[in-house]
């Protein structure tokens, strides 16, 4: 069974970067496309974007401009960079693997709460 | 790209059926059966407990189904059970290489 392991800062300045890890637990990275999503307080989820060892990158139109979406394989991590944050972008946020006919999210990381405060 | 529609909110006591709408357009959910559905317990992970509008994940009770007409696509969860109590969020594939999530539903067992 798959495991995600995120990891990063719980607290970002405004206009700074929100940087944060995911780690796969098996070898499957080079296999799957791999998503981050976020959840605002008291708000749904909303898809940011997905990454393939590739190189192929897709982001939420909303986002486009200020997501970034990296990937390594020899650390078994894909990596979330959101520029210029404001409070709008305080949120959980969460890693998930996106199965193989990329038909949903079948394992998800544990979710890393992040505010963005000065 | 629009949240899909999901009613707040829906109720019942232990033992009945609860159906989850998620009402979508012709460029999600009305043309792709890349629907699933996830469960958000407070502080843990999400769960998958339904993709591809129908199939069940190896571990998920057959008490949970899936269904899709149209724009719409619904969860019912049968025999509801204390443990059911959670938020639920359908998502879909769409037209533009991206995902949409719900607004999600707050299901209580009364």
């Amino acid at each position: 069974q798959v495991q995600l392991q995120q990891s990063g800062p719980g607290l970002v300045k405004p206009s700074e970067t929100l940087s944060l890890t995911c780690t796969v637990s098996d070898g499957s990275i080079s296999l799957h496309y791999w998503s981050w999503i976020r959840q605002p307080a008291g708000k749904g989820l909303e898809w940011i974007g997905r990454m393939y060892v590739s190189g192929n990158t897709k982001y939420s139109p909303s986002l486009k401009s200020r997501v970034a979406i990296s990937l390594d394989t020899s650390k078994n991590q894909f990596s979330l960079k959101i520029h210029s944050v404001t409070a709008a972008d305080t949120a959980i946020y969460y890693c998930a693997r996106t199965n193989t006919w990329g038909s949903c999210f079948d394992h998800w990381g544990q979710g890393t709460p992040v505010t963005v405060s000065s | 790209q629009s949240a899909l529609t999901q009613p707040p909110s829906v109720s019942g006591s232990p033992g009945q059926s609860v159906t989850i709408s998620c009402t979508g357009a012709s460029s999600d959910v009305g043309t792709y059966n890349r629907v699933s559905w996830y469960r958000l317990p407070p502080g843990t992970a999400p769960k998958l407990m339904i993709y591809e509008v129908t199939i069940r994940p190896a571990g998920v009770p057959d008490r949970f189904s899936g269904s899709k007409s149209g724009n719409t696509a619904s969860l019912t969860i049968s025999g509801l059970q204390a443990e059911d109590e959670a938020d639920y969020y359908c998502s879909s594939y769409t037209s533009t290489n991206t995902y949409v999530f719900g607004t999600g539903t707050k299901v209580t067992v009364l």
